[in-house]
């Protein structure tokens, strides 16, 4: 499988400033990789999908001008929460598929904490 | 409607016993389908896709009924090493589209 890593593992930040997560792929150029977040005890949800070299997608609901994403590179997309609120305060997840199934790969999270 | 939907349980086992969890998914034209495990405040793994034909992976088994939209999990003679949240994902689109998430069964595997 695909080896994805994302940094920081952990972050925490004070309201009204901007974080900047980043999710690479190690061994394999992704031309898609998608952001999902958990609050506790609910499911991920998909909050958009990353394509190299275009303009990422977002899921309805989610704020494409506080949640940026550049998908700058095959093997990295970073995704940026501006102006940061305690609402916001998250597991971030990234993931990738190959392209070769529908499994996708996940990195190992950053945990957000806004104060 | 939720998309996925999953008993959230806690599911308390003892050890040895076997424990089935059940998902049903709401979009008919869904076309690939996953159980994944979720240890606490870690990223999810998958555990194993689940095909029309039912599959097996050791003490696993996965079967999908498309008429009933339905998808289960099976785990014989649990280990307390299965404790973790178990979440069953619908893909609905092609390769390129995100993966739709239930909220997860916990499951506790009880020595």
């Amino acid at each position: 499988g695909a080896v994805v890593s994302q940094h920081p593992s952990r972050v925490i930040c004070k309201s009204g400033t901007s974080v900047k997560i980043e999710c690479r792929s190690l061994d394999f150029q992704a031309t898609t990789m998608f952001w999902y977040r958990q609050f506790p005890k609910q499911s991920l949800m998909l909050m958009a999908t990353s394509n190299e070299g275009s303009k990422a997608t977002y899921e309805q609901g989610v704020e494409k001008d506080k949640f940026l994403i550049n998908h700058a590179s095959l093997t990295l997309s970073t995704l940026t929460v501006t102006s940061a609120h305690p609402e916001d305060s998250s597991f971030y997840i990234c993931s990738l598929d190959r392209g070769d199934s529908y499994e996708q790969y996940f990195g190992p999270g950053t945990r957000l904490t806004v104060t | 409607r939720k998309e996925v939907e999953q008993d959230p349980g806690p599911f308390n086992v003892p050890e040895g016993a076997t424990v089935a969890f059940n998902c049903t998914y709401s979009n008919s034209a869904s076309q690939s389908f996953f159980w994944y495990r979720q240890d606490c405040r870690k990223e999810p793994k998958l555990l194993m896709s689940v095909y029309s034909s039912g599959n097996e992976d050791g003490r696993f088994t996965a079967q999908l009924n498309r008429a009933s939209q339905y998808i289960s999990l099976l785990i014989r003679d649990s280990k307390l090493s299965d404790s973790a949240t178990y979440l069953c994902v619908v893909n609905s689109g092609g390769g390129a589209d995100g993966l739709t998430f239930g909220k997860g069964t916990h499951l506790i595997i009880q020595p």
